[in-house]
């Protein structure tokens, strides 16, 4: 069974900072890699996804992530953080598991963003 | 505009006491599943169903019913609550394997 693993549960920067946000799955076969973003009070939104072809992939908002499969990580990553960007960010991993691709989220890193 | 929504929003009930969470969506997506949030647990996912009458366990299904009648709603049922499902629920569509479409949560306090 897959799992992701985020070590980071609470960032605190200030603006202009940039931001590194570790996330690490563990799965032996082909997945697909998710960033969701949730603002206080509000519902996941999807901030950017990998699923195949280049690398690095570029999101909403001026953040970017990672793929490195040798290292099992999908790391999420902004030059420059705004106090708007204070909220909560889930990695995710889909896998095949038996025809079904089940979604695992990790436990989530809390950014807060010091104006 | 796409939507998955949710009610109610809030809800407060006592230990015991059957309670039912809605969700409907207008995607048409054959996919919809429940997840609970908890502090420092991320998400979890309760159930999910492939389609129309198909319904599987997630990772925490116990306490915790659903149907899927027809596409567009999955309720999920709570028999006899108990104060450790005090969480916030979150159903979720998803069409293929694409992203996740979540409505906005269902603060659940059972005391």
């Amino acid at each position: 069974a897959q799992s992701v693993s985020q070590h980071n549960h609470h960032v605190i920067l200030s603006e202009a900072a940039s931001l590194e946000l570790g996330c690490n799955y563990s799965y032996g076969g082909t997945v697909n890699l998710f960033w969701y973003v949730q603002y206080p009070g509000q519902h996941l939104q999807l901030l950017l996804k990998y699923f195949s072809g280049d690398p690095l992939v570029k999101g909403i908002k001026g953040f970017e992530a990672e793929f490195i499969k040798s290292k099992f990580s999908f790391n999420l990553r902004k030059p420059s953080v705004q106090w708007s960007d204070t909220a909560e960010y889930f990695c995710a991993v889909t896998a095949n598991s038996g025809g079904y691709q089940k979604v695992t989220f990790g436990t989530g890193t809390k950014l807060q963003v010091i104006p | 505009e796409a939507q998955v929504t949710q009610n109610p929003r809030y809800l407060i009930t006592v230990t015991g006491k059957k309670l039912t969470v809605t969700c409907s969506q207008n995607m048409n997506h054959e996919y919809m599943s429940w997840y609970r949030q908890d502090p420092g647990l991320g998400l979890r996912q309760i159930y999910y169903s492939m389609n129309v009458e198909v319904t599987d366990k997630g990772d925490v299904p116990e306490g915790y019913k659903v149907s899927r009648k027809e596409k567009r709603n999955f309720p999920l049922i709570l028999e006899s609550p108990s104060p450790n499902q005090t969480s916030l629920y979150f159903c979720a569509t998803k069409l293929g394997v694409g992203t996740l479409h979540f409505g906005n949560g269902t603060r659940l306090t059972v005391t």
